[in-house]
């Protein structure tokens, strides 16, 4: 069965420290999505993609990155970790017009 | 800007009841989406239910149900003969044809046996 995954599970970093979150479907879509979710917002969109080579920024995009090499994977690069950074991390993906699927998500705590 | 909002923090019904949850939002666009998904306390995002704006037939997904009002701009999700399996968080989203997804902030829902 096709499925987006997501690793690590739980990280726990430092302030300054760079870390990339992994994001991996296997249903061949072109729309790869990245939000943040804490407590009184929802989820918010990071960054997005629509093919490879494709990036483009959301709502709180800064302080991220992300680079779209394939169609499979879009990892999500924290530059210099924050303790705003704290929170938890979920990639979906898509096809145009359809359903976004959800990874189970990453959490992430900056020290 | 397009915006969803969800006026309801929590909410609680009696097991086997049935309760609605509220969902505005705010779009120039006349060809969108809306979607009401479920969080669970395992995190998982879960899709309940869709629903294209050009369809003026009311979305059903078994004992869940929308109420959709394109002109108010309104899309309340009613959840019939609930369960203890319902209690989780539950977000509204819109989606336009750009295929982003706007969240509202979620609605908390209690489930009492």
């Amino acid at each position: 069965d096709a499925e987006i995954t997501q690793s690590p599970r739980h990280k726990i970093t430092e302030t300054g420290r760079q870390v990339t979150l992994a994001c991996h479907q296997t249903w061949n879509h072109n729309n790869m999505f990245w939000y943040r979710q804490d407590l009184g917002h929802g989820l918010r969109l990071i960054h997005y993609s629509y093919g490879v080579q494709d990036t483009n920024k959301g709502e709180v995009s800064d302080g991220y990155s992300v680079s779209r090499s394939n169609t499979e994977d879009l990892p999500l690069t924290l530059e210099s970790a924050a303790s705003s950074q704290t929170s938890v991390y979920f990639c979906a993906s898509s096809e145009g017009g359809e359903t976004q699927y959800f990874g189970p998500g990453t959490r992430l705590l900056v020290l | 800007a397009q915006t969803v909002t969800q006026s309801q923090p929590e909410m609680s019904v009696q097991e086997a009841e049935t309760v609605t949850l509220s969902c505005t939002y705010d779009t120039s666009e006349s060809d969108y989406y809306l979607f009401w998904y479920k969080q669970p306390p395992s995190r998982q995002m879960i899709l309940v239910i869709r629903q294209e704006a050009y369809k003026q037939q009311n979305a059903t997904e078994n004992r869940f149900s929308v109420n959709f009002q394109k002109a108010a701009k309104s899309f309340s999700l009613k959840i019939s003969d609930s369960q203890l399996g319902d209690a989780a968080m539950y977000f509204c989203a819109h989606m336009n044809r750009d295929d982003k997804i706007i969240f509202g902030k979620g609605t908390r829902l209690h489930i009492l046996p």
